[in-house]
């Protein structure tokens, strides 16, 4: 258990709305990620984290926006909900440690879009 | 750059029977590896990983891997499949380019295990 939160784990908003996620940790990891995960797609990056205030888009970030303002906590924020952004949601934190390098995934969140 | 190709997007095995979950990969850099088991409405739980040390890698529930430098693959093999083996896995890789800790998801295996 590394100790990975995420809230809400479900949420159910209208397009257009705006809409953020939390994935709060207790271990004090530097990198943080949060993904998307659609049928057939596996598990895509939306942006990571690699410190407070440091943050990096990924392969599908258009629409998203992310903030890290203390260690523990990283946000992700969709500015206004679209269709195509329904999904699961997983955060992640890469592991502790110069050898230990996988990555612990908190329960995600089913974001609905209608 | 670097990528992953899961080669079957469905399995379907007997239980008792073995398992062969195929990957192949691409990097520029040593890679380190990752399989990952995700049961339906579940998050994902690691099985296994190889990160430069032997090439033969034992994970959790009986699953190993082995990793092949000069065929670029990191199949993830069992023995003897359960019914509890039914789920997702999921093959990542991820560089070793300081500064550069980003992971890379195949799309993903569903393996079926008949009774």
């Amino acid at each position: 258990d590394a100790g990975i939160t995420q809230s809400p784990r479900h949420k159910v908003t209208e397009t257009g709305t705006p809409v953020t996620l939390r994935c709060h940790q207790t271990e004090n990891h530097r990198y943080m990620y949060w993904y998307r995960q659609d049928p057939g797609h596996g598990l895509r990056l939306i942006h990571y984290s690699y410190g407070v205030k440091d943050t990096d888009k990924g392969e599908v970030s258009d629409g998203y926006s992310v903030s890290r303002s203390k260690t523990e906590d990283f946000l992700l924020t969709l500015e206004s909900a679209t269709s195509s952004q329904t999904s699961v949601y997983f955060c992640a934190i890469r592991g502790p440690g110069q050898g230990s390098y996988e990555q612990y995934f908190g329960p995600g969140t089913r974001l609905t879009v209608t | 750059a670097q990528s992953v190709t899961q080669l079957d997007s469905h399995v379907s095995v007997s239980e008792g029977t073995p398992v062969l979950l195929r990957c192949n990969y691409s990097s520029s850099y040593s890679p380190s590896l990752f399989w990952y088991v995700q049961h339906p409405n579940k998050g994902l739980q690691l099985l296994l990983k190889y990160t430069s040390a032997a090439t033969l890698v034992k994970g959790i529930n009986g699953f190993e891997a082995e990793f092949k430098k000069s065929e670029t693959s990191f199949h993830l093999t069992k023995p003897s499949a359960h019914m509890s083996d039914a789920a997702e896995y999921f093959c990542v890789v991820s560089g070793s380019v300081p500064g550069t800790y980003k992971y890379i998801f195949g799309t993903g295996t569903r393996l079926k295990v008949l009774a």
